[in-house]
């Protein structure tokens, strides 16, 4: 079992669709995030939790709206997005929200708009 | 504002041969530098980290980097590069106190035979 774990790996949404995508840590960590990966872009920061508590939300749009209900599960619901928020949404782990600590990626869920 | 620059977006090296992928940032105070790779299709996996002491850093897989605080860079290293190394590799940057890490746009790595 890997420590961080994103479900569905694929997802294929039109832009009047509402999904979510899910994300778990086995690792007993404090801080969750995600972060949105385009090609030949830096990563972006979307939002991170530190026990349970939103932290950080690096401006972005309101059709993206991140829930983290306990300290292992990060969901990320989407609403109404458009063609280019199609990307890889990778969901992290830290053992705390500020240090030094390195973060643990899921394996991502790629995401596309039509 | 911190910020990492990865000059190249591709480094192609022949198996056998050592291989250097650059990083270099920018931050106000000391810099916790790291080092992921990201195979195809998969998340990122942490290679190794620069926090303070020895400049010289041993992570996975053979991985090593450099720290030089008068050129402000991190450079990745492998002294024999293995075909299995093709990935894409992103340097980061934190200051510790940072509310976010900082990723360059990512270096791809391709060994051939």
């Amino acid at each position: 079992e890997t420590g961080v774990t994103q479900t569905p790996r694929h997802l294929v949404m039109g832009m009047t669709n509402k999904k979510s995508l899910k994300c778990e840590q086995h690792l007993g960590h404090n801080a969750m995030y995600w972060y949105k990966q385009s090609a030949k872009k830096p990563l972006e920061l979307m939002f991170v939790y530190s026990l349970e508590e939103r932290v950080e939300n690096n401006s972005v749009p309101s059709r993206f709206s991140p829930e983290c209900p306990n300290s292992s599960h990060l969901f990320l619901h989407l609403h109404t997005l458009q063609p280019e928020d199609s990307a890889l949404y990778l969901c992290a782990s830290s053992q705390e929200f500020r240090g030094i600590g390195e973060l643990f990626f899921g394996e991502g869920s790629r995401l596309t708009v039509l | 504002a911190q910020s990492v620059a990865q000059p190249e977006d591709q480094v192609n090296v022949a198996e056998g041969n050592p291989l250097t992928v650059k990083c270099t940032y920018s931050v106000s105070g000391n810099p916790y530098l790291f080092w992921y790779v990201q195979y195809p299709n998969r998340g990122l996996q942490f290679l190794l980290k620069y926090i303070t002491g020895d400049n010289l850093v041993k992570g996975s897989y053979g991985f090593e980097a450099e720290f030089n605080k008068s050129q402000t860079s991190f450079h990745l290293k492998k002294p024999s590069a293995l075909v299995s190394d093709s990935a894409l590799y992103f340097c980061a940057v934190d200051t510790g106190t940072a509310s976010k890490l900082t990723f360059g746009t990512g270096t791809r790595l391709q060994v051939t035979l």
